[in-house]
C-alpha cells in the first residue's frame, strides 16, 4: 500500500537559521508530489510541485526551495528562515496524475521561526 | 491570481441538526472541484473529486452538488454528530494541470 511520511512534526527555529524538511512516499513510482503551507489564520497555499526528479515548479517568490534527489523524496528548504516563514507545511502526492482520487497528505510539520 | 472563496468561516451546529457549506471558484477554465475534510490533529482526506457540471456526490451522510457555469459547490451534511467536527476545504483546479487552489475552508463543530 502507498504511505507518506514527513517529518518532522514540529520545529522551532530561530531567524536566520536553516531549514530542512523530508517527505517520501512508499509503494508508488513516479507520484507527483506538492509541498503546501497554512499561515496563520489563511488557507493552504501551494508552494512548490514536482512531476519526476530534479523538475521543481515554483508557485510563489519566496524564501524557500524545494528539491526532488530522488523519485520518491521531496525536500523542502531554506538557507536563512524569516519569522513568516512560520506556518503548518503539508506534503503531499496524488495517487495518478489525473487527480481522480485528489490527493493524500502527510501528516505535517509546524513551523515556529522564533 | 484564482480566488477561492468558502462560506461561512465556520459553524456550531447540534447534534442532529443538517448543515450546508459553499464554496465558489472561478467558472472559466473549470477542471474539477475537489473537497477535503480536515480533522484536528490529522491529515486532510479527500471526500469528493467532482468534475462535470450537476455532479452530485455522495458519501454516506456527507454530499456535494457542482455548477461549473455559475462557479459553486454544495457539501451537505444530514444529521450532523459530533464526529462530523473538522474543516471542509474545497479545492479548485484549472486546466489540465495537477495543482490545487484551496479555499480558506468552513470550520464546522458539532455540539452533543
Amino acid at each position: 500500500s502507498q504511505t507518506i511520511h514527513q517529518w518532522p512534526a514540529t520545529l522551532v527555529q530561530p531567524v536566520g537559521s536553516p531549514l530542512s524538511l523530508e517527505c517520501t512516499v512508499e509503494g508508488t513510482s513516479n507520484p507527483n508530489l506538492y509541498w503546501y503551507r497554512q499561515a496563520a489564520g489563511r488557507g493552504l497555499q501551494l508552494l512548490f510541485y514536482s512531476v519526476g526528479i530534479g523538475q521543481i515548479s515554483s508557485e510563489v517568490p519566496q524564501n524557500l526551495s524545494a528539491s526532488r534527489p530522488q523519485d520518491r523524496q521531496f525536500i523542502l528548504s531554506s538557507k536563512k528562515l524569516l519569522l513568516s516563514d512560520s506556518g503548518f507545511y503539508l506534503c503531499a502526492w496524488a495517487r495518478d496524475r489525473a487527480l481522480n482520487y485528489g490527493y493524500t497528505f502527510g501528516s505535517g510539520t509546524r513551523l515556529t521561526v522564533v | 491570481i484564482l480566488n477561492v472563496e468558502q462560506s461561512p468561516q465556520s459553524l456550531h451546529v447540534q447534534e442532529g441538526d443538517s448543515t450546508n457549506f459553499t464554496c465558489s471558484f472561478p467558472s472559466s477554465n473549470f477542471y474539477a472541484l475537489h473537497w477535503y475534510r480536515w480533522e484536528t490533529a490529522k491529515s486532510p482526506e479527500a471526500l469528493f473529486v467532482m468534475t462535470l457540471n450537476g455532479d452530485e456526490k455522495k458519501k454516506g451522510r456527507i454530499s456535494a452538488t457542482l455548477n461549473t457555469k455559475e462557479g459553486y459547490s454544495y457539501l451537505y451534511i444530514k444529521g450532523s454528530q459530533p464526529e462530523d467536527s473538522a474543516t471542509y476545504l474545497c479545492a479548485f483546479r484549472s486546466g489540465n494541470t495537477g495543482k490545487l487552489i484551496f479555499g480558506q475552508g468552513t470550520t464546522l463543530q458539532v455540539k452533543p
